[in-house]
């Protein structure tokens, strides 16, 4: 249990174009994902707090504008970079939060595989 | 604010040593702490975690105590193995604001040879 799915896995686009990037958590609900960039052999940078049915929270130095979020369903939630250009080429990872088992409240956060995102 | 810090890697081991892996952490509350590894390629997966104080978690062989004295959430093992070679991240997620975020160490990349 607790799956995290995410489309695509990887994807090249052209500089200007946006990109969207699925996550779905596949065997449990999720009102809150996030989601994170993860440079070559460094840690993850959470960019944004996704809430199913409101506005996403975004961490201090992440363009909103740019990196749009959408939290549509309990089980998906969507990034589109915007007008991309080869400085967001990254790998995108995001997670989904368990709300846990017969009320128990749970930090857990299960992540997807990732998307690599290369911007030519 | 709340941070993690990771002994830096990489960390070489021949199978069957023994694996110690620091993690130190600062933090206001309560936090819960996490061991994730990433195994080449793939997504980040949960190894163990610990939400209070002298909690030990453990999977797999691995084994990490919460010991809020020193602030340390250090992973072991007694003998590694080839397949455990991988990047380990420490995270720890506040208790007291609720709002889930987890905050990562740097990441330590472990490679274990036969």
């Amino acid at each position: 249990g607790a799956v995290v799915s995410q489309h695509p896995s990887w994807v090249i686009c052209k500089s200007g174009t946006s990109v969207k990037i699925e996550c779905r958590s596949l065997d449990f609900q999720a009102t809150t994902m996030f989601w994170y960039r993860q440079f070559p052999k460094q840690s993850l940078m959470l960019m944004a707090t996704s809430n199913e049915g409101s506005k996403a929270t975004y961490e201090q130095g992440v363009e909103k504008d740019k990196f749009l979020i959408n939290h549509a369903s309990l089980t998906l939630s969507t990034l589109t970079v915007t007008s991309a250009h080869p400085e967001d080429s990254s790998f995108y990872i995001c997670s989904a939060r368990d709300q846990g088992l017969a009320g128990v409240y749970s930090y857990e956060q299960y992540f997807g595989p990732g998307t690599r995102l290369t911007v030519t | 604010g709340d941070s993690v810090t990771q002994m830096e890697g990489p960390v070489t081991l021949s199978e069957e040593a023994f694996l110690t892996i620091n993690c130190t952490y600062t933090a206001t509350g309560y936090p819960s702490l996490f061991w994730y590894v990433q195994y080449p390629g793939e997504g980040l997966q949960l190894l163990l975690k610990a939400t209070k104080a002298d909690d030990k978690g453990s999977n797999k062989g691995f084994e990490a105590t919460y010991r809020k004295e020193t602030t340390s959430f250090h992973l072991e093992k007694g003998s590694v193995q080839v397949s455990d070679s991988a990047v380990y991240f420490c995270a720890l997620s506040d208790g007291s604001s609720n709002t889930g975020k987890l905050i990562f160490g740097q990441g330590t990349t472990l490679q274990v040879k036969p």
